[in-house]
């Protein structure tokens, strides 16, 4: 059983399209996150929602827009590509337990965007 | 703020020599530390946590590591390296909120 899974796992678009991220977890958890993998491997937070609500939101351009249906899902927009967007967009999700220790985060495959 | 600083890029290591990757951290409050391992193509999977318990950390694939706060450090170490270890390593730090911040990764190659 699969317990982060993104779709599509690549993705190769034109600059300017839209484009669109699903991830789903199955582990029941109430956090789920994006991050961006740059081409240096570079990992960084780039969203987190607990609960369907925005709790993280780094410096990140407005044409990326987080969407949470539910809280098994996480799913991330992108307006307008471009170069620099070509990167491993990789789904986490955590479980928050109030006074116990800190969550692990759990990690999907990745979903690899190239923008032409 | 936290960050980590992950020394060597690429570490190379003979097939059942000791594996060491190094992380040290910074922290304005007191840490929990954690080691991802990424193999090819694929996500992030977790090696082991520290969560402020014992300083000694063990993980999976035989892999432990120390905590040393004197040190601000957190290395990664296993005794006998095997092929199957070659991967990318993410040392990474949180300061108990939902953040985790990540190091740049250390590249191990094992030499058979």
């Amino acid at each position: 059983d699969t317990a982060v899974s993104q779709t599509p796992k690549y993705l190769v678009t034109q600059m300017g399209n839209d484009k669109s991220i699903k991830c789903e977890q199955n582990l029941g958890h109430d956090t789920m996150y994006w991050y961006k993998q740059d081409s240096k491997k570079f990992l960084k937070i780039m969203f987190s929602y607990n609960n369907k609500e925005l709790i993280i939101n780094e410096t990140v351009p407005n044409r990326f827009s987080p969407k949470s249906p539910d809280k098994a899902h996480l799913n991330l927009h992108i307006n307008s590509l471009e170069l620099g967007d070509s990167a491993v967009y990789f789904c986490a999700s955590s479980q928050v337990v109030a006074g116990g220790p800190v969550w692990t985060q759990y990690f999907g495959p990745g979903t690899r965007l190239l923008v032409l | 703020a936290q960050s980590v600083t992950q020394l060597g890029s690429h570490v190379s290591v003979s097939e059942g020599a000791l594996v060491l990757l190094r992380c040290n951290y910074s922290s304005s409050v007191p840490p929990y530390l954690f080691w991802y391992v990424q193999y090819p193509n694929q996500g992030l999977q977790l090696l082991l946590k520290y969560t402020s318990a014992a300083t000694l950390v063990k993980g999976i694939n035989g892999f432990e590591a120390e905590f040393k706060k004197s040190e601000t450090s957190f290395h990664l170490t296993k005794p006998s390296a095997h092929m199957s270890d070659a991967a990318e390593y993410f040392c990474a730090v949180s300061g108990g909120n939902e953040k985790l911040t990540f190091g740049t990764g250390t590249r191990l190659t094992i030499i058979p």
